[in-house]
């Protein structure tokens, strides 16, 4: 089945405590990304990456990592989480960069608190 | 001002009813155009893409309107089904392929 995973699906952690949210996907997609959900904020994109070993800041991408080693694999990296990034952590991922068949496929979710 | 901006909501409308969402967007470099439905915790899932020549999927429509920077959905015949919350997305532009959405539309469509 193609699908986008994320795992894990829920995590409770401390400030400060590294900690790395993996996603991948198995559609041979060039194009993944990774956005929180905040109430009353909407979806924000975190990072993106066009193919492997390219990324780039997304509209809020401070306090996080990424990195694209391999192109179905894109992991969320917190090295010190604070309280303000308890969210909801949506990974997705597209076929093309841009054109036709870009719209993108969405992972199921990481439920994040940091106490 | 937001980069992509949709209508507050809630809508709350009666089955069968007609409803239509409105989203403008900023940046006059963007590519591509979309209509995404969240249900309630749930990851976003594509409705349409959004085309200038405007496009039509059974009872759901969308036009796109560059020039105005306007993208429109409406939804005819609205089902139980329907209510979800409605989120307009427009990718890329100057500065590279960021994805923007808007902060999304709930609708409730009620018996």
């Amino acid at each position: 089945e193609a699908q986008v995973t994320q795992n894990p699906r829920y995590l409770i952690t401390v400030t400060g405590k590294k900690l790395t949210v993996t996603c991948s996907q198995n559609m041979n997609h060039e194009y993944m990304s990774w956005y929180r959900q905040d109430p009353g904020l909407g979806l924000r994109q975190i990072y993106y990456s066009m193919n492997v070993e390219v990324t780039d800041k997304g509209d809020v991408p401070e306090g996080y990592k990424v990195s694209r080693k391999e192109k179905r694999n894109f992991p969320l990296i917190l090295e010190s989480p604070s309280p303000n990034q308890t969210s909801l952590y949506f990974c997705a991922s597209s076929l093309s960069v841009a054109g036709d068949y870009n719209e993108q496929f969405f992972g199921p979710g990481t439920r994040l608190t940091v106490l | 001002r937001k980069e992509v901006e949709q209508d507050p909501g809630p809508f709350n409308v009666p089955e069968g009813a007609t409803v239509a969402f409105n989203c403008t967007y900023s940046n006059s470099a963007s590519q591509s155009f979309f209509w995404y439905r969240q249900d309630c915790r749930k990851e976003p899932k594509l409705l349409m893409s959004v085309y200038s020549s405007g496009n039509e999927d059974g009872r759901f429509t969308a036009q796109l309107n560059r020039a105005s920077q306007y993208i429109s959905l409406l939804i005819r015949d609205s089902k139980l089904s329907d209510s979800a919350t409605y989120l307009c997305v427009v990718n890329g532009g100057t500065g590279g392929f960021k994805t923007i959405f808007g902060a999304g539309t709930r609708l409730f469509v009620k018996a």
